[in-house]
């Protein structure tokens, strides 16, 4: 299974886009990208999933560089509301998740 | 949809008793997991189940610990004699049939806390 790194927290203000990045340089040929988002008290949510290039949806933006050694959660203009746990995970359609710890967005009026 | 539900929500027991999770996973999913989140562990996947059939129970802590899926609408978690160290967060999730296995929907947990 390809291991995704993360950082730890991240601070921002609302109306501010963030971005947080993950390292999966071990990622294989079948292997998919996924974010979830995991709000205080309860379970995770998917938010966005790929493989290569870029990818939007409602809620954020996926951009995966050719090499795809490494993807992005681009979330545009945060509010409080978005203050989460969000998670990374790389692997193929039958691979069981490991979540690791994640990234702790602290969004601040 | 009424999501996947999982009871109790809460739970508090005292060391060496029986607890039992319950899970009822979204009609129509075919593959359930049971999750354990901890703040120095992280969320830990423990066991999934394919078709009502376990897949991978390598996460499974110990033998106090067990799984069942007797039908496709019903899980169970058992953890016989608890221990403190097992207070945490439990949730399960499921996912449909022709999604890829990354896009699982999550039950609200049951917080368990052993004495």
């Amino acid at each position: 299974l390809a291991k995704t790194t993360q950082p730890i927290s991240m601070d921002s203000y609302e109306g501010q886009e963030v971005n947080i990045t993950c390292s999966h340089n071990n990622i294989a040929t079948n292997d998919y990208i996924t974010w979830y988002q995991q709000f205080p008290s309860q379970g995770p949510r998917f938010i966005i999933q790929g493989y290569k290039t870029k990818v939007t949806n409602e809620v954020a933006s996926l951009f995966i560089p050719a090499d795809r050694k490494s993807s992005t959660l681009s979330l545009p203009r945060v509010s409080l509301s978005d203050t989460a746990v969000y998670y990374c995970l790389v692997g193929e359609n039958t691979d069981k998740l490991i979540f690791g710890t994640g990234t702790r967005l602290q969004v601040f009026p | 949809d009424a999501g996947v539900i999982q009871s109790p929500r809460h739970e508090v027991t005292e060391m060496g008793q029986e607890v039992t999770l319950r899970c009822k996973p979204i009609s129509g999913h075919n593959s359930l997991f049971w999750y354990r989140q901890t703040m120095m562990r992280g969320l830990e996947l423990l066991i999934y189940f394919n078709n009502n059939v376990p897949i991978d129970d390598s996460g499974m802590p110990e033998d106090r610990f067990s799984a069942k899926m007797p039908n496709a609408s019903f899980s169970t978690l058992k953890i016989q004699p608890s221990e403190p160290r097992d207070s945490a967060v439990y949730f399960c999730a499921s996912s449909a049939p022709g999604l890829a296995l990354d896009t699982q929907y999550f039950g609200p947990g049951t917080r368990l806390t052993v004495l």
